[in-house]
């Protein structure tokens, strides 16, 4: 199947831990974000890659460190995480970037509910 | 004020009713709109895109009023397959925001039998 794939789906943690959650996608695009989904549902980007190239990195903490080995991978790692991380964070991936952004939808992994207890 | 307000809902709709909601967006420099579904715990899916002259899809058409600075989601004939949440999404415009998109924070429609 094409597809944007993360893992873990759940990640159950405690504060303090370090973790990581890995995305791949077999779509042949260019770009791969990192958004996170908060408990009031607002998608917010995090970090976007443009042929492994960061273009993106909006206000995160520098907890928050994205690696992309290559085009069709973006792992986030988080260091020493809080209550504060707990969220939805999804992968996604879209073929062209920026004024091309029009015609390039944004394809979404299924998501990581990371709970930090 | 937050660059995409959308109406949370929920909207509840009668099978076979309309059903149609706003989404309005701060930054006039905004070029591009969009449209998507997001079902409950799953990821959001493009719905689709709003061009400036109003577009239809099926049963779905959005419309754009750069003048008023929002854009609209009308569902005619609603399935119980549409219950979901539509969540408006808008590139951010000037020079820093480049290829950046703003999400609301959705609007839930609930179609019953």
């Amino acid at each position: 199947d094409t597809a944007v794939s993360q893992t873990p789906k759940y990640l159950v943690t405690q504060m303090g831990n370090d973790k990581s959650i890995k995305c791949e996608q077999n779509l042949g695009h260019d770009t791969m974000y990192w958004y996170k989904q908060d408990s009031k549902k607002f998608l917010k980007i995090m970090f976007s890659y443009n042929n492994k190239e960061l273009i993106i990195n909006e206000t995160v903490p520098n907890r928050f460190s994205p690696k992309s080995p290559d085009k069709a991978h973006l792992n986030l790692h988080i260091n020493s995480l809080e209550l504060g991380d707990s969220a939805v964070y999804f992968c996604a991936s879209s073929q062209d970037f920026g004024e091309f952004a029009y015609n390039s939808p944004l394809h979404f992994g299924n998501g990581t509910r990371l709970t930090v207890t | 004020r937050k660059e995409v307000e959308q109406d949370p809902g929920p909207f509840n709709v009668p099978e076979g009713a309309t059903v149609a909601f706003n989404c309005t967006y701060s930054n006039s420099a905004s070029q591009s709109f969009f449209w998507y579904r997001q079902d409950c715990r799953k990821e959001p899916k493009l719905l689709m895109s709003v061009y400036s002259s109003g577009n239809e899809d099926g049963r779905f058409t959005a419309q754009l009023n750069r003048a008023s600075q929002y854009i609209s989601l009308l569902i005619r004939d609603s399935k119980l397959s549409d219950s979901a949440t539509y969540l408006c999404v808008v590139t951010r415009g000037g020079a820093d925001s480049w290829g950046k998109l703003q999400f609301g924070a959705g609007t839930q429609v609930v179609v019953t039998p």
